[in-house]
């Protein structure tokens, strides 16, 4: 079956740093994206890891781990504005029409003063 | 450049009401999206296309139905209305279905059936 997981919510305090796991089971994989989405807006793409390793982008830095399937969203110098879900969606299947995404529940973070 | 637009923005409707979601997107992509965003269950796709003059369900199709007639644009319809329906509509699009082409979202139709 298809399956994702994150936590539901994550508090952190601003300036710091904050990790968001999520983890999967897919029967296929070709790729993993992280989206961050405010309350009432579109989600918005942040980062994407198909190879092993980590790929970083300023304050966001995303990991990937394929033979554990488990990737990470790392967010420092935390800002208010950092507040906001973060959805893990990962693009099932090898290519072709059938290349969609399986999106997570999404981790609801909360920055706090 | 707009992206992706959808409308309307909100809709109130009535359990048996029949309504079009229209999307819109100018940045020439070939595939597009219709998901709905329900609390504790994630995005959810309900049907795709792969270019002009196709479709095709996606996990959670029934009760909807889409036409892609011009490239630009990708309708949603509900023929039917029922408040399990209600939810928050996002449209997406993205120019290859590969690599790093992550899909554009639209801003959402938040629909209520009643």
């Amino acid at each position: 079956g298809q399956n994702i997981d994150q936590p539901t919510e994550m508090t952190a305090t601003e300036g710091a740093i904050v990790q968001i796991n999520c983890t999967y089971q897919t029967s296929g994989f070709n790729g993993l994206f992280w989206y961050q989405q405010h309350a009432g807006e579109a989600p918005t793409f942040l980062s994407y890891n198909v190879l092993d390793g980590l790929e970083e982008k300023g304050r966001f830095s995303s990991f990937l781990s394929r033979s554990k399937g488990y990737s990470y969203l790392l967010l420092k110098e935390l800002q208010m504005k950092d507040s906001a879900s973060y959805l893990c969606a990962v693009r099932d299947g090898y290519g072709g029409a059938t290349n969609k995404l399986i999106f997570g529940t999404g981790t609801l973070l909360a920055v706090q003063p | 450049n707009a992206g992706v637009t959808q409308t309307p923005k909100f809709r109130v409707l009535k359990t048996g009401q029949s309504m079009t979601l229209l999307c819109a997107q100018d940045m020439n992509h070939e595939y597009m999206y219709w998901y709905r965003q329900d609390p504790g269950m994630g995005l959810r796709l309900i049907h795709y296309s792969v270019g002009e003059g196709t479709t095709a369900k996606g996990e959670v199709p029934d009760g909807y139905n889409v036409s892609r007639l011009k490239k630009q644009n990708f309708l949603l319809g509900l023929e039917s209305a029922a408040p399990s329906q209600t939810s928050v509509y996002f449209c997406a699009s993205s120019d290859r279905d590969r690599g790093r082409n992550e899909q554009f979202f639209g801003p959402g139709t938040r629909l209520t059936v009643l």
